[in-house]
Order: structure tokens, then sequence, then C-alpha cells
């Protein structure tokens, strides 16, 4: 059975940094590519980010230079370092499954991160 | 980056048919831009419903079709269902970076 898990969310001041973890199973994970979304309260979906099999990163503008996507492939596990943080990156930070060139398919629960003083 | 519109909101009868578009501020959508839809219940994570245009995932009811539409991405929803009340957001990839729609709220009723 395929499972995405993320963790890592809180409360964090502006200015601050966080690391959000995404543990995944039931799938080679090596083989894929892995995506970061996330949506504000009561708000859309944004494409965050995402890394590929090969280890190729894309960013939005909105967290390019601030986010970094990183994948360890021993621990079937993908990154999202955020620093610099602004109140309008709070969030519910959702991983999931695939990226360009393979499926987007199965998505985690999501993690919050809150950025206030 | 560019700007993808969708209808905020649309409202079908149960058993009728709808469907949801996704524009491309940067010109027609293609097969090129592997488009997906997810619907998303309030308090659940999104669930992919269409990828790569028009291709469902095993868990897609077949009421649910993905097509281009002109210059669009289209959702085609064939006898709606009470249960298909929901946020339908499509995705549009521009070479490995993606761009979601705002999201159409569609209301079965």
């Amino acid at each position: 059975e395929v499972q995405v898990v993320e963790s890592g969310g809180g409360l964090v001041q502006p200015g601050g940094s966080l690391r959000l973890f995404c543990e995944a199973s039931g799938f080679s994970f090596n083989n894929y590519g892995m995506t970061w979304v996330r949506q504000a309260p009561g708000k859309g979906l944004e494409w965050v980010s995402g890394i590929g099999s090969g280890e190729d990163t894309h960013y939005a503008d909105s967290v390019k230079g601030r986010f970094t996507i990183s994948r360890d492939n021993s621990k079937n596990t993908v990154f999202l370092q955020m620093s610099s943080l602004r109140a309008d990156d709070t969030a519910l930070y959702y991983c999931v499954k695939g990226a360009w060139g393979t499926q987007l398919d199965y998505w985690g629960q999501g993690t919050l991160v809150t950025v206030s003083s | 980056q560019a700007v993808v519109t969708q209808e905020p909101s649309l409202t079908v009868s149960p058993g009728g048919t709808v469907t949801l578009t996704c524009d491309s501020s940067a010109g027609a959508v293609t097969s090129g831009h592997f488009p997906y839809w997810f619907q998303q219940k309030p308090g659940q994570a999104p669930k992919t419903l269409i990828y790569d245009t028009a291709n469902r995932h095993s868990w897609t009811p077949a009421r649910f079709s993905g097509s281009l539409l002109g210059d669009k991405a289209a959702l085609t929803l064939s006898g709606a269902q009470p249960e298909d009340e929901a946020d339908y957001y499509c995705l549009l990839f521009y070479n490995g970076a993606s761009v979601f729609g705002g999201g159409t709220k569609l209301t079965v009723l």
C-alpha cells in the first residue's frame, strides 16, 4: 500500500526556518519524483516545489531562493527546507507522490506550518 | 509564471452534465501541459482524478472524463451525484514548474 506521510510542521516566527519531512512507502521511491503543494487556510492549492527521480528540482516563484527541496533515497524521504519564512507561507503543506514525468497520484494528509510572532 | 484560470463556481443538477475548464495565460493548453484534475472535499486531502489530459486513475469514477476543449483543458462530469459536490482544481506543467488553477466550487443541486 502506497503511503506518504508528512511531518515537521509547527509554529515559527517570521524570518525563521523550518524543515518538513515526507516519508514514503509502498513503492520504489528512487524511481519517482515527489512534489510539495500547500494550501493556505480557506484558500486554493498552490504548487510549491518538485524533485525528479534524477534530483532535478523546480520551484514556484513565490518560494524560489527561500525553499530547498531534496531527497534521501536511502530513507525514502523528501525534505523541504524553508527559510526566511513569511506570514503568507502559513499553510497546510502536502507531499504528493509524483512530479513531471511520473504521475501525481498519492497525497499525504499534510503538515501545518504557521508563521506568526 | 503563468496564471491558470478556472470558473469560480458552477452548479449542476443531480444526474446532469457539467464541464469545468482550465485556461492558461501563456497560450493554448495542450497535451504538453499534462493537464491534471483534482477533487477536494471539505476537511480532506485532494484526490487525483485525471492525469495527462484524459487518463483516469483506478479510483476515478467513469462519469468523470478529461479532454482538451478548444484552447483549454476540460473536466466533464456526466450523471452528477450528490457526492460529487466538491472543489475541483486543475494543474498544468510548464517545463517542470507547475501551476494550479484557482479552483471551481461545484454544487450539485
